[in-house]
């Protein structure tokens, strides 16, 4: 049973516009949650996270916004570059942040020149 | 949905044993499978890449002779820590992925959490 999960296997959006991924989870105990990109051939690199006593973490052109009630996330991307272009894993973890993380199966983003 | 799975989810050893940690996609071929080791807040390294039927490809500066991994079979892929140590205590995560999905999906397992004494 896949306890985090990215619908959308990928997305394509032109360079300078908004990109939104989204994941869902549905383990009421995950409490925190991140966000990693991966480029090829390397393994995935943190990039953004947010614990569940908040609703938004905001990093430069990195947004994360957890809606708790739904158990949904998305991670926003504005503007994006041709650089973004990447697969970009959600996770989660328990005990904030302390515990295994569980990951999402990933949304490969192209930026369209 | 594909699934992966990692035996056992937890284990604590002594030091200077061996530990077998397996990673098995369930319902799918897995051509190709990584192991990472999860490390405080949350930061990921890539030990190594396992590709079926022949030699692991070993990140730099991960030990090949301490994290000996064997890729037997499309479904199974295995991690032995040897002579384990208290700084190899650790989460060990794998994950697995077709070569013939084009989207590249990566499906990640449970993790194991190793504990040296």
């Amino acid at each position: 049973d896949q306890q985090v999960k990215q619908n959308s296997p990928s997305l394509s959006v032109q360079e300078g516009r908004i990109s939104i991924l989204n994941c869902d989870y549905t383990n009421s105990m995950f409490d925190y949650f991140l966000w990693y990109k991966k480029y090829p051939a390397e393994g995935p690199t943190f990039l953004i996270s947010i614990s569940s006593i908040k609703d938004k973490n905001e990093d430069g052109r990195f947004t994360v916004f957890l809606n708790k009630s739904a158990k949904h996330l998305s991670l926003h991307i504005v503007p994006s570059q041709p650089g973004d272009s990447a697969v970009y894993f959600c996770a989660a973890s328990s005990n904030f942040g302390n515990e295994k993380l569980t990951f999402g199966t990933g949304t490969r983003l192209t930026i369209i020149p | 949905g594909a699934v992966v799975s990692q035996h056992p989810s937890w284990v604590i050893c002594k030091s200077g044993t061996s530990v077998k940690i397996e990673c098995r996609s369930l319902d799918f071929q897995a051509t190709t499978m990584f192991w990472y080791r999860q490390f405080p807040k949350q930061s990921l390294m890539l030990m190594a890449t396992s590709n079926e039927g022949s030699k692991a490809t070993y990140e730099q500066g991960v030990e090949k002779d301490k994290f000996l991994i064997n890729h037997a079979s499309l479904t199974l892929s295995t991690l032995t820590v040897t002579s384990a140590h208290p700084e190899d205590s650790s989460f060990y995560i794998c994950s697995a992925r077709d070569l013939r999905d084009p989207t590249d999906t990566q499906y990640f397992g449970p993790g194991t959490r190793l504990t040296v004494l």
